[in-house]
């Protein structure tokens, strides 16, 4: 079975730092990876998705992630980081071999203190 | 835009009385999908339908029922909630079951049971 496993359930960057948010998963094929925000009260946003090709992705609003197959990670980053980057924050995989189900980590809130 | 939309955003209900929630999308996405998803937690799949054919997760409680009448609309029946049913309930859509495609989320009805 697959698990996605986020360190971190609460993560706080001063304004301009870096983001690294972290997610690893398990599964001996290496899975579809997706990161999604969530704002308060809406609905989940893609930022960025892994298929094949280069593993280093980039998604929208400034943040990227790196698939490292070795390290079964897809960790998410931003050089700096900004008010508006606060929010909840999931990474999620699906099975490239089999299935159809999305399997979520548990999220990391992301606070950006001014 | 092509989109996924739920009505109403916020519903309010009584213990044990009958609630309907809506989606809808404009993207002819063969799948639909609908979650629960309780406070600081991730989103928890209850089913999906791949065209018409229904897909039901193993733990998802039959108190939660699933209509599709067609492409585009999608029915979330809670027949008795209880106070444990208050949550965010998000619709999301793909368009095919397996691959790379990612999912689209609704903005979310956050329902309310007095």
């Amino acid at each position: 079975a697959q698990s996605v496993t986020q360190l971190g359930s609460h993560v706080s960057v001063s304004e301009g730092a870096l983001v690294l948010l972290r997610c690893n998963y398990s599964s001996s094929v290496p899975p579809y990876l997706f990161w999604y925000v969530q704002y308060p009260n809406q609905g989940l946003q893609l930022l960025l998705k892994y298929t094949t090709g280069a593993t280093l992705v980039k998604g929208i609003n400034g943040f990227e992630a790196e698939f490292k197959k070795s390290e079964t990670s897809f960790h998410l980053t931003k050089p700096s980081a900004h008010m508006s980057d606060a929010a909840e924050y999931f990474c999620a995989v699906r099975p490239s071999n089999t299935g159809n189900q999305f399997y979520f980590g548990t999220g990391t809130s992301l606070t950006v203190i001014p | 835009d092509a989109m996924v939309i739920q009505n109403p955003r916020y519903q309010v209900t009584q213990f044990g009385k009958p609630v309907t929630l809506s989606c809808s999308q404009t993207l002819n996405h063969n799948v639909m999908y609908w979650y629960q998803q309780k406070s600081s937690q991730a989103p928890k799949l209850l089913f999906h339908y791949y065209d018409k054919d229904f897909n039901n997760e193993a733990d998802t409680p039959d108190n939660f029922q699933s209509r599709r009448p067609n492409t585009s609309f999608c029915f979330l029946d809670i027949r008795s909630p209880g106070l444990g049913d208050a949550a965010m309930y998000l619709c999301a859509t793909s368009r095919v079951r397996l691959g790379d495609n990612e999912q689209f989320f609704g903005p979310g009805t956050r329902l309310t049971v007095l």
